[in-house]
C-alpha cells in the first residue's frame, strides 16, 4: 500500500524560502505524477504545479511561476516543493498529491499536509 | 485558466437525503473532472475521476455525471460520515483548477 509522509510544519519569515518534501513508501513511484496543492486558512484548494520524477520536468501554475520549484531530489529521489520570496498570504497547508495512473484518473494518494506559517 | 464554479456553496441536509452538487467549467473540458471530499483537518480524498468513474473503495451512493462544461456529484442517500466539503477539479489543462467547494452541513 502506498503511503506518503510529508516533512514537518515550518515557520518562516517574509522573504525567505521553504522546502517541503514528500516521502513515498510501498511503491516504485518515479513515474507517478506529483502535484502540490495548497489550502490557505478557511479557503479552497489551489493547484501549484506537477512533476513526474522520471521525466524530470514540471508544469507550474502561472501564479507561482518563477517562485516555485517542484522536482525530485537528485540524491534521494524524494519529491519536494520549494517556494521562495514568501509572503504572509503564503501561509497555508501544503499537500503533496499523487496521480498514479494519469491526471485523467485524478490525484488518488495524498500526503497528510504540511503547515507553513509566514510571519515576521 | 479554466474557472470552476460550484453551487451551492453550502447546503443543509438530513441523513438519508439525496444531495446534488453542481460544478461548471468556464470552457469545455470533456470529462476531465474529478471530485474530492475533505473533512476538517484532513487531506482531500478522491471520490470520482473522469467525470463519472468511482474511485476504488468509495461507496456506491456517490456518483458523478456530466461532460463539456456542466458536471454533477450526487450522493444518493446521505450518511453521517458524508458531512464534509466537496470540491471539483479539472485536469484537462494546466493549471489544474479547483472549484471553491461545497460544504454539506447537518440539518
Amino acid at each position: 500500500q502506498v503511503q506518503v509522509v510529508q516533512s514537518g510544519a515550518e515557520v518562516k519569515k517574509p522573504g525567505s524560502s521553504v522546502k517541503v518534501s514528500c516521502k513515498v513508501s510501498g511503491a516504485t513511484y518515479s513515474n507517478y505524477g506529483f502535484s502540490w496543492v495548497r489550502q490557505a486558512p478557511g479557503q479552497g484548494l489551489e493547484w501549484m504545479g506537477r512533476t513526474i520524477p522520471i521525466l524530470g520536468v514540471a508544469n507550474y501554475a502561472p501564479k507561482f511561476q518563477g517562485r516555485v520549484t517542484i522536482a525530485a531530489d537528485k540524491s534521494t529521489s524524494i519529491p519536494y516543493m520549494e517556494l521562495s520570496s514568501l509572503r504572509s498570504d503564503d501561509t497555508a497547508v501544503y499537500y503533496c498529491a499523487i496521480d498514479r495512473e494519469s491526471v485523467y484518473h485524478g490525484m488518488d494518494v495524498w500526503g497528510q499536509g504540511t503547515t507553513v506559517t509566514v510571519s515576521s | 485558466d479554466v474557472q470552476m464554479t460550484q453551487s451551492p456553496s453550502s447546503l443543509s441536509a438530513s441523513v438519508g437525503d439525496r444531495v446534488t452538487i453542481t460544478c461548471r467549467a468556464s470552457q469545455s473540458i470533456s470529462n476531465y473532472v474529478n471530485w474530492y471530499q475533505q473533512k476538517a483537518g484532513t487531506a482531500p480524498k478522491l471520490l470520482i475521476y473522469a467525470g463519472s468513474s468511482l474511485q476504488s473503495g468509495v461507496p456506491s451512493r456517490f456518483s458523478g455525471s456530466g461532460s463539456g462544461t456542466d458536471f454533477t456529484l450526487t450522493i444518493s442517500s446521505l450518511q453521517p460520515e458524508d458531512f464534509a466539503t466537496y470540491s471539483c477539479q479539472q485536469s484537462y489543462i494546466t493549471p489544474f483548477t479547483f472549484g471553491p467547494g461545497t460544504k454539506v452541513l447537518i440539518k
